[in-house]
């Protein structure tokens, strides 16, 4: 069974940074992508971060880029954002989500997510 | 990016009833990779539906979905109680990823 479990949230003052955790099982790991999607309270779902099987393709969203980095440890299952300069604007529900193995893949499947909470 | 709309904001219907949600993109989605998610409160979205019409694993057959191009439909033949949620599109073939702002299935 896949499971995506994910750590490291919390409360943050602004400018904070703040580094999330998924742990993955259930499947092999190193032959996925992985993505980070974010769901401020009460809103829709925002795509935030991919990162490819060996880590090689990396992209974010513009609203995070060059304040967050995604990165994976294929040894030891887990994936990770590292989240600098924090704003209000991303307090959110995080969620690791898996896709394909580097086509076009929708999120098979999803953490029950972290909440990060930006405030002073 | 491709903005995506979903239509309407909130359906009120009863169980037993169809449910049609729309969801049309700024721009031709490529290869119609377009996929459907429902959320439940407190929960994570879920798969249902990929390649704008393949059902994704464990989905009951009265999930189905339709169109190409820049127009795209769920369907729900008979809604169940479980099925009331919030259902969300979107589409993966074209960087980044982006999804609909959500429709709220509510019970009648």
């Amino acid at each position: 069974e896949v499971q995506l479990v994910e750590s490291g949230g919390g409360l943050v003052k602004p400018g904070g940074s703040l580094r999330l955790s998924c742990a993955a099982s259930g499947f092999t790991f190193s032959s996925y992508r992985m993505n980070w999607v974010r769901q401020a309270p009460g809103k829709g779902l925002e795509w935030v971060s991919s990162i490819s099987s060996t880590s090689s393709y990396i992209y974010y969203a513009d609203s995070v880029k060059g304040r967050f980095t995604i990165s994976r440890d294929n040894a030891n299952n887990s994936l990770y954002l590292q989240m600098n300069s924090l704003r209000a604007e991303d307090t959110a529900v995080y969620y690791c989500a898996r896709d394909g193995f580097g086509g076009y893949d929708p999120l098979y499947y999803w953490g029950q997510g972290t909440l990060v909470t930006v405030s002073s | 990016e491709i903005v995506l709309t979903q239509s309407p904001g909130t359906l009120s219907l009863s169980p037993g009833e169809r449910a049609t949600l729309s969801c049309r993109a700024s721009q031709s989605v490529r290869s119609s990779f377009l996929a459907w998610y429902q959320q439940k409160p407190g929960q994570a979205p879920r798969l249902l539906i990929y390649g704008a019409s393949s059902r994704a694993t464990g989905i009951a057959d009265r999930f189905s979905g339709s169109g190409s191009g820049t127009d795209f439909t769920l369907t729900i033949s008979r809604l169940e109680p479980e099925d009331f949620a919030v259902y969300y599109c979107e589409q993966y073939g074209s960087s980044p990823r982006t999804f609909g702002q959500g429709t709220k299935l509510e019970i009648k």
